[in-house]
């Protein structure tokens, strides 16, 4: 089955500056790998996706990358503001489940 | 559309006793899911469901059990709560049929206290 391991698990980063995550995962029939944020005591909500048959896809501040020979995908927020500190979640989509890394607790520091 | 609905939001247990958590959705979502989070373990997959009358395992089934007997309803069910189920718990759905994979949408989770 799908496993998907994401690093780093906490991540410090000046305002202004970019943050990557980034995430491996191990079947390689899984052809949909989505990003979600979650709020301290909210639900995660999904912040981008990227499919198989592409290799990368932005949104404004926000990109994520995927190589498929490697199979690992990573997440880029440029430009940080205080409101992107939250926990950040990656995801792998294979046959029928979908498996999600640890998490990422990301800082922004002012 | 209300979405995907959890209750109850808080429930406090006894060790050995049983319930239900409740999840229903009005989106036509076909794929069901439940998850329990716990502090530095990510999102973990229970029992999911691809359609009515379907269920199977994920990750970390044992102790609860599910059915499907309707597309809108997935309601878990703890048979003897253990302290190790303490966790919240999170409900998710999607439109995704036959590996035409697209975004889970969540209910606002369900706080569960065995003690």
């Amino acid at each position: 089955g799908e496993n998907v391991e994401q690093h780093p698990s906490t991540l410090s980063v000046q305002e202004g500056d970019s943050a990557v995550i980034k995430c491996t995962y191990s079947d390689s029939a899984s052809n949909y790998f989505p990003w979600y944020k979650q709020e301290l005591g909210k639900r995660p909500q999904l912040i981008i996706d990227i499919r198989s048959n592409v290799g990368e896809k932005k949104d404004q501040r926000i990109a994520v990358t995927l190589n498929k020979t490697a199979k690992h995908f990573s997440l880029h927020i440029t430009e940080t503001q205080p409101e992107d500190s939250a926990v950040y979640f990656c995801a792998g989509w294979g046959d029928d489940k979908i498996i999600f890394g640890k998490g990422t607790r990301l800082h922004i520091l002012p | 559309n209300a979405g995907v609905t959890q209750t109850p939001k808080f429930q406090v247990l006894k060790t050995g006793q049983s319930m239900t958590l409740q999840c229903a959705q009005d989106m036509n979502h076909e794929y069901m899911s439940w998850y329990r989070q716990d502090p530095g373990m990510g999102l973990r997959l229970i029992h999911y469901s691809v359609g009515a009358g379907i269920t199977d395992q994920g990750e970390v089934p044992n102790g609860y059990n599910v059915s499907r007997s309707t597309t809108e309803d997935f309601p878990l069910r703890l048979l003897s709560a253990a302290p190790s189920q303490t966790s919240v718990y999170f409900c998710a759905s999607s439109y995704s049929v036959l590996g035409n994979n697209s975004p889970l949408h969540f209910g606002n989770g369900t706080r569960l206290t065995v003690t």
